[in-house]
């Protein structure tokens, strides 16, 4: 069965730096979503992505936070300036279309550790 | 904003037993989603259930759906050691998914 899938599993930053955090969505998938996972706390909304540009963000998702399909199979997050409020599970996800009755299909996710 | 808050949060039976687990949501959806997270994993989609439905089953899942009440329960019949993990409803429109706080299901072989 096709998945979603993420690197690396763990990155470890410092604090001030620029994470880039790499998504391989599903490859017949149309839309594309970041969510975040802190320890302990719900999973959060980001992001999401369709033909090329951003169609919806959370409050979350400031001038930090960029995503970028570079090319026809990788959907990438950066997050500028780290901070240690960044530390999370980041999760990839994809859905075959913007129906809101598809279920989106999430990668294993990337654990971020900012020191 | 659309959010799921599952109840109760920590479920532990013996196995051949049924879990239930409660979710509740508070503005008006257009369905609600069940997802499951194995310790260390992402998560796996279940079963959703449209708002003009009121129950769902897929294998030994089943949903309903109580949109008078804003609720909905995941059953999961004779459960399977496999079964342990975190289960998490979801709420959302056409983009975003609103997750509750999860249920954590052991499952005791």
């Amino acid at each position: 069965e096709p998945e979603v899938t993420q690197t690396p599993s763990h990155q470890v930053t410092q604090m001030g730096q620029e994470v880039i955090l790499r998504c391989v969505p599903i490859s017949n998938h149309l839309y594309f979503y970041w969510y975040r996972q802190i320890l302990g706390q719900k999973v959060e909304f980001l992001v999401s992505f369709y033909n090329n540009e951003i169609s919806e963000k959370s409050e979350i998702f400031d001038d930090q936070f960029s995503v970028e399909r570079p090319d026809g199979s990788n959907f990438t997050l950066k997050i500028r300036s780290t901070k240690l409020e960044d530390s999370a599970m980041y999760f990839c996800a994809s859905s075959l279309s913007g129906d809101r009755n598809q279920p989106q299909h999430f990668g294993d996710g990337t654990r971020l550790s900012i020191l | 904003s659309q959010q799921g808050e599952e109840d109760p949060q920590a479920l532990s039976i013996q196995e051949g037993e049924n879990a239930t687990m409660n979710c509740s949501y508070k503005t008006s959806i257009n369905n609600l989603q069940w997802y499951r997270q194995n310790s260390g994993r992402g998560l796996v989609h279940l079963i959703l259930i449209r708002s003009n439905e009121r129950e769902k089953h897929s294998g030994r899942l089943r949903v309903t759906l109580d949109t008078s009440k804003k609720s909905s329960s995941l059953l999961i019949t004779a459960s399977r050691a496999a079964d342990t993990a975190s289960y998490f409803c979801a709420t959302g429109g056409n983009n975003r998914l609103a997750f509750g706080k999860g249920n954590q299901v052991v499952v005791i072989p």
